[in-house]
C-alpha cells in the first residue's frame, strides 16, 4: 500500500532562515506528488505539484520541491522563510487506478519574527 | 467563484444523535471525497465517490455513511456518532482521472461529540 512519511513533526525557524521539509513515499508505480499548506484555521491550499518532466517544481509564495525518484523523495524548500509562512505543511501522493490522495502526517512550521 | 462549501462549520453534539454534514461543489467535478484530520495523524480518507451513485470506502470508513445522488452534493452521515469521531472534517473535489488534477478543499467542519 502507498504511504507518505514526513520526517519532521514541528520545525521552528527564525525569519530569513532557509527551509527544507522532508517527504518520502512508498509506491512502486507512477506517482503524482503534491505539497499542500494549511494556514491556522483555514482549509488546505495547493502549494505545488509534480506530475512529470522537470523534477524541480516551483510553486506559489517562493516554494519549490525536488522529486528524486531514486530516493522516493519530494522535499519542500524555501530559501528564506517569513513569519507569514507559519502553517502546517502536508505532502501527498496519488497513484493507482482511483487516484486517491494519500497524505503524510504533516509538519508544523513556526517562524519567529 | 469556484468553491467547495460545507455546512455546518462547527457542530457540538451528543453520542448517538444522528447528524449529516453537507458538502457541495460548483465546479462540475465528478470526484468527491471526505477526509478527517486529527493531530499527529494528518488527513485520512473516509469515503470517496468517482461519480453519481458510485461511492467507495477510504481508509477509515467505520461509523460513516455517504451518498451521491447528485453530482454537486456529497453528504457525510454519522448514524450514531461517538466521541472518537470528534475531529475536523474536510470535503474535497476534483476532475476525474488518475490524480492528475489537484483537489479543491472545503473550509472544514469541526465536530465535537460528547
Amino acid at each position: 500500500a502507498q504511504s507518505v512519511s514526513q520526517h519532521n513533526h514541528h520545525v521552528i525557524l527564525s525569519e530569513a532562515a532557509s527551509l527544507e521539509l522532508g517527504c518520502n513515499y512508498s509506491y512502486g508505480g507512477t506517482v503524482n506528488l503534491f505539497w499542500y499548506v494549511q494556514y491556522p484555521g483555514q482549509h488546505l491550499q495547493l502549494l505545488l505539484k509534480y506530475f512529470s518532466g522537470d523534477p524541480l517544481v516551483k510553486g506559489i509564495k517562493g516554494f519549490e520541491a525536488e522529486f528524486i525518484k531514486s530516493k522516493f523523495s519530494f522535499n519542500l524548500r524555501k530559501p528564506s522563510v517569513q513569519w507569514s509562512d507559519t502553517a502546517e505543511y502536508f505532502c501527498a501522493v496519488t497513484g493507482g487506478s482511483q487516484g486517491n490522495l494519500i497524505f503524510g502526517k504533516g509538519t508544523k512550521l513556526s517562524v519567529k519574527p | 467563484e469556484a468553491q467547495v462549501t460545507q455546512n455546518p462549520r462547527y457542530l457540538i453534539t451528543v453520542t448517538g444523535k444522528k447528524l449529516t454534514v453537507t458538502c457541495s461543489q460548483n465546479m462540475n467535478h465528478e470526484y468527491m471525497s471526505w477526509y478527517r484530520q486529527d493531530p499527529g495523524l494528518g488527513l485520512r480518507q473516509i469515503y470517496y465517490s468517482m461519480n453519481v451513485e458510485v461511492t467507495d470506502k477510504g481508509d477509515v470508513p467505520e461509523g460513516y455513511k455517504v451518498s451521491r445522488k447528485e453530482k454537486r452534493n456529497f453528504p457525510l452521515i454519522l448514524e450514531s456518532p461517538s466521541p472518537n469521531q470528534t475531529s475536523l472534517y474536510f470535503c474535497a473535489s476534483r476532475t476525474p482521472g488518475t490524480g492528475l488534477h489537484e483537489q479543491y478543499f472545503g473550509p472544514g467542519t469541526r465536530l465535537t461529540v460528547t
